[in-house]
C-alpha cells in the first residue's frame, strides 16, 4: 500500500487479557518504530527495528511487551496480561532507512483500551 | 524529564495571518528536528524537518527555524489557514548518537486553530 497500515484500527480487551497489534510499514522501508501516545500526553519510544532484529528496545515499558518484525516487513507487537495503564493509542511508523536523517511516516494508529 | 518542550498548549489565530509555533529541547545532541501535523483519529503527518547544520527550511507556506544556541525550533505557517487547524507535535532526534535508531523524541503538541 502507499502507507503504512496498523490493525486493528480499535481494540477493546478486559484486564488481563493478551493483544496482539499489527503493522505493515511502507514497501521498501527498512526501518520501522512502534510509539504509544497516553492521553493528553506526546508520543512515547517503545521499540525500532532495522530489518528483522531490534537494536533499540529501550522504549519497552515492561517485560510484558515485546515484539517481533518478520521479513523485513511486518511487525507485530503484542502485550500480555494487559493493564488498565496500557490504555493508549498505539502507532507505528517507517522510514526509508536509519542514519540519513529520513522523515519517519506514521500509521493511524491501533486504539486500545483494557476494561 | 522532558527533552522536547512545546509550552503553548493551544494556539488561535485568524485566517490570512502568520501561525508561530515554538519548541524547546535540552538535549545538545539532538541533530535532525521534525513537525508533525495530527487530526483527530488519525496518525501524525510528517510536514517539514531540519538539520542541525542549518538555520532554516522553507517548503511552501511552511518554514522551520532553528537556533542551536538557544536549543529553540519554531514553525511558521504564512499565510494561516482554517485547514491548518490540528495538533502540531515537534520531535527530535539524536541519530547516530542513539546508536543509529533515530528514534523520535516527540513534544506534548500544541493545538492550533485558525478561524475564518
Amino acid at each position: 500500500g502507499a502507507g503504512v497500515s496498523q490493525s486493528p484500527s480499535n481494540k477493546v480487551t478486559e484486564k488481563g487479557k493478551d493483544v496482539e497489534l499489527r503493522c505493515d510499514p511502507i514497501s521498501g522501508h527498512t526501518a520501522l518504530y512502534w510509539y504509544r501516545q497516553s492521553l493528553g500526553q506526546g508520543l512515547e519510544f517503545l521499540i525500532y527495528f532495522q530489518g528483522n532484529s531490534a537494536p533499540d528496545k529501550s522504549g519497552l515499558p515492561s517485560d510484558r511487551f515485546s515484539a517481533e518484525r518478520t521479513g523485513g516487513s511486518v511487525s507485530t507487537l503484542t502485550i500480555q496480561r494487559t493493564q488498565q495503564e496500557d490504555s493508549a493509542v498505539y502507532l507505528c511508523a517507517s522510514s526509508l532507512r536509519p542514519g540519513s536523517n529520513q522523515p519517519q511516516h506514521f500509521g493511524d494508529g491501533t486504539r486500545l483500551s483494557i476494561l | 524529564d522532558q527533552q522536547v518542550k512545546q509550552n503553548s498548549p493551544s494556539l488561535s489565530v485568524q485566517e490570512g495571518r502568520i501561525s508561530i509555533l515554538n519548541c524547546d529541547y535540552t538535549n545538545s545532541m539532538f541533530d535532525y528536528f521534525l513537525w508533525y501535523k495530527k487530526y483527530p483519529a488519525e496518525g501524525p503527518t510528517f510536514l517539514i524537518s531540519i538539520s542541525s547544520i542549518k538555520d532554516k527550511n522553507e517548503d511552501g507556506r511552511f518554514t522551520v527555524f532553528l537556533n542551536k544556541s538557544a536549543k529553540h525550533l519554531s514553525l511558521h505557517i504564512v499565510p494561516s489557514q482554517p485547514g491548518d487547524s490540528a495538533v502540531y507535535f515537534c520531535a527530535a532526534s539524536a541519530g547516530h548518537a542513539q546508536g543509529g535508531s533515530e528514534k523520535l523524541v516527540f513534544g506534548k503538541g500544541t493545538k492550533l486553530t485558525v478561524n475564518p
